[in-house]
């Protein structure tokens, strides 16, 4: 079965500092890896996908296919970072419903 | 265009009571998903409607379910209220292109139904 398992709760690191929030994946296909972010009292919004290869807001996540991993990381962390974060993964062979991760808070501490 | 929006915002039911939560997609999206979000559980998937359709169907008992309507319009009921579905009721469309595939889903802000 398809899981996806974002193994920190909560994850507090100091401003400037550099950030790394864990997603682990379950699928025995190629998966598809987004990582959305939710800042507080906004939304709930798309922050990348492995597709892109992009980086977003100084955000970069690799998605590893041996480790089966997609972890999100940034080099400085900055206190505007502070949100919950969720690592979905979508299943090509279950009609692209997204499986999400529990979610991390990270809390940057000035 | 206009975001995804929800209604009502709040809700407070007793047990037992049945509650009907709507969501409006962005223009063009046939695509709804609802989510039952909680600080214990996090971010969990209800059932997705496609083109009047449901597509997909998450680990919920039958007290929940839903419905689209011709205008991408999407109705959430919970009949027989429990204190355990107290929890934000997060809606999100997207945009299917022709031939499937992904893209990116907007989320509205939710509906935080309390039943006490």
């Amino acid at each position: 079965a398809q899981r996806v398992t974002q193994p920190e709760k909560l994850l507090s690191v100091f401003k400037g500092a550099p950030v790394e929030l864990k997603c682990n994946y379950s699928y025995s296909g190629s998966p598809e890896l987004f990582w959305y972010v939710q800042y507080s009292r906004q939304r709930l919004q798309l922050l990348l996908r492995h597709i892109s290869r992009e980086s977003i807001k100084g955000f970069t996540a690799d998605l590893n296919k041996g480790e089966t991993s997609f972890h999100l990381k940034k080099p400085f962390a900055q206190e505007e970072d502070s949100a919950m974060y969720y690592c979905a993964l979508r299943a090509l062979d279950s009609n692209y419903q997204l499986i999400w991760g529990a979610g991390t808070k990270l809390i940057i501490k000035p | 265009k206009a975001g995804v929006t929800q209604t009502p915002r709040y809700l407070i039911k007793t047990r037992g009571q049945q509650v009907t939560l709507s969501c409006s997609p962005i223009s063009g999206h046939r695509s709804v998903s609802w989510y039952q979000q909680t600080p214990g559980q996090g971010l969990q998937f209800l059932f997705e409607y496609f083109s009047e359709t449901q597509r997909n169907k998450g680990n919920f008992p039958g007290r929940f379910s839903g419905r689209q309507f011709s205008n991408s319009r999407s109705e959430m009921n919970v009949s027989t209220l429990e204190l355990g579905d107290s929890a934000l009721y997060l809606c999100a469309s997207s945009f299917i292109p022709t031939g499937g595939g992904y893209n990116e889903q907007f989320f509205g802000p939710g509906t935080r139904l309390t039943v006490l």
